[in-house]
């Protein structure tokens, strides 16, 4: 069946302006994370959804990062008044449901420079 | 708390070396371990996964085992190739919660 998608697969965006980051889960899976990977840097977690809700925020960076989720599918990541910092291959992943034996399955990325 | 800690790079290793790359874990409770591989340009992939103390995951010849004694999950491959150049990263999965704890990665470089 269909992986994990996100799109854009590119984003060049200006210092200031706001971008959206979109993510489609694979259908079903009740789990959704983001995270933020600079380049030769490790994962960074950003955020994960159970269902609609977002019981743990605790790693977005700061005010301007917002994420929402809706109908238990598709995900959005807003970064408003976007920095040169910000730029970073933005990772999605979804998970079938909250038992620790089950994986995560990753999206392709949105790969964000901020000029 | 719930962490990872992993060897860090980069490797570097001649093909058919012997390969180990090391992780040991913090977690409250009876985690599961995984390890995913990002190779050049692509997205994150499962390697290989174990749910249990004592378990070993294996794929791709690749192999690792669950050491609660030790809380350690290292990596192993008896002959790299040039094919396994990528990215390592072990992860660990919360008993209870949905969170996930990524390692920092491992770059790993095989040459012929």
């Amino acid at each position: 069946g269909a992986g994990v998608s996100q799109s854009p697969s590119n984003k060049v965006t200006e210092k200031g302006k706001d971008v959206e980051l979109r993510c489609d889960p694979i259908s079903g899976h009740t789990a959704l994370y983001w995270y933020r990977q600079r380049l030769g840097q490790g994962l960074e977690f950003l955020i994960y959804f159970q269902g609609n809700s977002a019981p743990d925020k605790s790693g977005l960076p700061s005010d301007r990062f917002s994420a929402e989720r809706t109908g238990e599918s598709v995900s959005t990541l807003t970064i408003q008044r976007t920095q040169q910092e910000d730029s970073a291959v933005y990772l999605c992943a979804s998970r079938s449901q909250g038992l620790a034996s089950y994986e995560q399955y990753f999206g392709p990325g949105t790969r964000l420079t901020v000029t | 708390g719930n962490s990872v800690t992993q060897m860090e790079g980069p490797v570097t290793l001649s093909e058919e070396a012997f390969l180990t790359i090391n992780c040991t874990y913090t977690a409250t409770g009876y985690p599961s371990l995984f390890w995913y591989v990002q190779y050049p340009g692509e997205g994150l992939q499962l390697l290989l996964k174990a749910t249990k103390a004592d378990d070993k995951g294996s794929n791709k010849g690749f192999e690792a085992t669950y050491r609660k004694e030790t809380t350690s999950f290292h990596l192993e491959k008896g002959s790299v190739q040039v094919s396994d150049s990528a990215v390592y990263f072990c992860a660990l999965s919360a008993e209870t919660g949905n969170q996930f704890y990524f390692g920092t990665g491992t770059s790993l470089t095989v040459i012929p």
